[in-house]
């Protein structure tokens, strides 16, 4: 199993700061996705990073893809209560199999 | 719009009985997985499956079964629940080739 770690696990901020999420392996992956899941629900897709060193912009959410592939950063902006969550990234491996790893996730509570 | 479906949102079973957990997607996609999800472990691997009655291990197949008799179904059958599959149970489905997964609402499982 290709271990993907997450930091922090549990963030509390107040509406209007800023906050990073790592995830980290030291596997190398061929493309790394982000994941946002409300309570009750399942996992939905953010965005997904392919080249190393990649940046994406999702409105006030800015993704990184490592330069080696094996880690990952979302880093959010003047957060909002609709950004809380559970942030999860998944590495897809360079193996040829299907299934993808997940991170244990990042628990985000945005307080108004 | 695309869509994983899961039977049940919530599901109290006995210890010792049959349980199933049934998945359909309706994005034609080849591979589908299922997980459970328990606080501080993340998402962890059960069964996936990459093409009708085909079927992969995951990370905790132990006390587990799966059947894909049709490409849009996949069932998750408990052959006899104890208190220690207690959890939510994710369904997801993906196409081969590209890494994104897509979820269903979940199933949270209890059982007493």
């Amino acid at each position: 199993t290709q271990l993907l770690e997450q930091s922090p696990q549990f963030l509390s901020i107040q509406e209007g700061e800023n906050l990073t999420v790592y995830c980290n392996s030291s596997s190398v992956f061929s493309s790394l996705q982000w994941y946002r899941q409300e309570p009750g629900e399942g996992p939905v897709l953010l965005v997904t990073v392919v080249t190393g060193g990649e940046v994406k912009k999702l409105k006030r959410l800015t993704f990184q893809f490592g330069d080696a592939r094996k880690d990952s950063s979302l880093h959010i902006t003047a957060a909002q209560p609709g950004d809380t969550g559970l942030y999860l990234c998944a590495g897809d491996p360079q193996t040829g199999a299907n299934n993808l790893f997940f991170g244990t996730g990042t628990r985000l509570t945005v307080i108004p | 719009d695309v869509k994983v479906t899961q039977s049940s949102r919530y599901l109290v079973k006995r210890t010792g009985e049959k349980v199933f957990l049934e998945c359909v997607q309706d994005m034609d996609h080849e591979n589908m997985f299922w997980y459970r999800q328990d606080p501080g472990l993340g998402l962890r691997l059960i069964y996936f499956s990459y093409d009708v009655k085909m079927k992969e291990k995951g990370d905790i197949p132990e006390g587990y079964s799966v059947s894909r008799e049709k490409k849009e179904r996949f069932s998750l059958i408990l052959e006899s629940a104890s208190t220690n599959q207690t959890s939510m149970y994710l369904c997801a489905s993906s196409k081969t080739g590209l890494p994104e997964a897509f979820f269903g609402q979940g199933t949270r499982l209890t059982v007493v």
